[in-house]
């Protein structure tokens, strides 16, 4: 159980175009996801917090024009890189959060998607 | 100073040494403690939580000191499969946000 997927799960894009990347929880209802971003040989560091319904919730330092969430429904949410520039290339990683869940601190992984921006 | 931090590494060990990490984090208040693992290329997975009595799975044993604000990680006999980047994860105390330390890459040689 608990199963979190991405998709896709590698992507290239030539600089200046768009790319989204979705994230699904299979098995259960997610009240809350969040998106991670990697760069090499760094740890994961939250972007945003999405909430079913709700306006994303963005981290200091990250531009919420450049990087759209939306969370339309209990199993799906999305991040939009806009606009992607090399400097965006990083591997991607949503989580989610069990609605009803008697641990909220417990967070499902994707399997991350890593983008290369050219 | 950061909210979590751990050995930068990378650790060298040979096969069947014990290895251990250490942690240690900012926030007093914080309540869940866990220990992750990430293999190259891949997304991060809970290895264990650690909980203030200390626990044990098997050949891991997770161990958290309050007072020191300070978390460990011991493995014993360890495998090549052991290899990977272990990351020390702290929760808030308001909204269970997940903190993330660097992580200590920890590379096993036969």
């Amino acid at each position: 159980g608990a199963v979190v997927s991405q998709h896709p799960s590698w992507v290239i894009c030539k600089s200046g175009t768009s790319v989204k990347i979705e994230c699904r929880s299979l098995d259960f209802q997610a009240t809350t996801m969040f998106w991670y971003r990697q760069f090499p040989k760094q740890s994961l560091m939250l972007m945003a917090t999405s909430n079913e319904g709700s306006k994303a919730t963005y981290e200091q330092g990250v531009e919420k024009d450049k990087f759209l969430i939306n969370h339309a429904s209990l199993t799906l949410s999305t991040l939009t890189v806009t606009s992607a520039h090399p400097e965006d290339s990083s591997f991607y990683i949503c989580s989610a959060r069990e609605l009803g869940s008697g641990r909220p601190d417990t967070q499902y992984f994707g399997p991350g998607t890593r983008l290369t921006v050219l | 100073r950061k909210e979590v931090e751990q050995d930068p590494g990378p650790f060298n060990v040979p096969e069947g040494a014990t290895v251990a990490f250490n942690c240690t984090y900012s926030n007093s208040a914080s309540q869940s403690f866990f220990w992750y693992r990430q293999d190259c290329r891949k997304e991060p997975k809970l290895l264990m939580s650690v909980y203030s009595s200390g626990n044990e799975d098997g050949r891991f044993t997770a161990q958290l000191n309050r007072a020191s604000q300070y978390i460990s990680l011991l493995i014993r006999d360890s495998k090549l499969s052991d290899s990977a980047t272990y990351l020390c994860v702290v929760a808030s105390d308001s909204n269970y946000q997940l903190i993330w330390g660097a992580g200590t890459k920890l590379i096993i040689k036969p």
